[in-house]
């Protein structure tokens, strides 16, 4: 049985970086691993996408291995707003979406 | 363009009665999901399509029904709602299947 599995919270301060990892067993070969933001009382919303190796945008950096039984979402001097819950979504091997149970990220000042 | 829009926004119900949540997107994807989250917790897949006509389901997919008659609407049906479906639930909608996915607003559902 497929499955994703991501750490439950974690802390840090602002200006830090902060690298959250996400295992996926059963992961599909050849499709993408996507990363989401959610606040409090809205719907996720996309920050980044890979398939392997390092991918970066305005806001975050995606590694994924060559293996792609992982991948680590990297935030650059986090700020108070970056506080949310972090969720990474794969496709298993059947090609069924698999979504991580989210990453609660609180940010100290 | 309005993206993905979810109605209503709150709704009560009683145990037993019935109703239908409209998600419409305006981007002209071909998949739509609805999920449920609880409390605390992370997103659930109820059902979703991968174009019109269709539709399939998803991890906790009971006392649930789905209609997508139109590429822009999907549907999701309460038959008899019951207590354990006091839920938000999100609507979302993508190009394809591992395509990046584009959640509404969601939707607050009671159900005493």
């Amino acid at each position: 049985l497929a499955k994703t599995t991501q750490p439950i919270s974690m802390d840090s301060y602002e200006g830090q970086e902060v690298n959250i990892t996400c295992s996926h067993n059963n992961i599909a070969t050849n499709d993408y691993i996507t990363w989401y933001q959610q606040f409090p009382s809205q719907g996720p919303r996309f920050i980044i996408q890979g398939y392997k190796t390092k991918v970066t945008n305005e806001v975050a950096s995606l590694f994924i291995p060559a293996d792609r039984k992982s991948s680590t979402l990297s935030l650059p001097r986090v700020s108070l707003s970056d506080t949310a819950v972090y969720y990474c979504l794969s496709l298993d091997s059947n090609y069924q979406l698999i979504w991580g149970a989210g990453t609660k990220l609180i940010i100290k000042p | 363009n309005a993206g993905v829009t979810q109605t209503p926004k709150f709704r009560v119900l009683k145990t037993g009665q019935s109703m239908t949540l409209l998600c419409a997107q305006d981007m002209n994807h071909e998949y739509m999901y609805w999920y449920r989250q609880d409390p605390g917790m992370g997103l659930r897949l109820i059902h979703y399509s991968v174009g019109e006509g269709t539709t399939a389901k998803g991890e906790v997919p009971d006392g649930y029904n789905v209609s997508r008659l139109k590429k822009q609407n999907f549907l999701l049906g309460l038959e008899s709602a019951a207590p354990s479906q006091t839920s938000v639930y999100f609507c979302a909608s993508s190009s394809g299947g591992g395509d990046t996915q584009y959640f509404g607003p969601g939707t607050r559902l009671t159900v005493l």
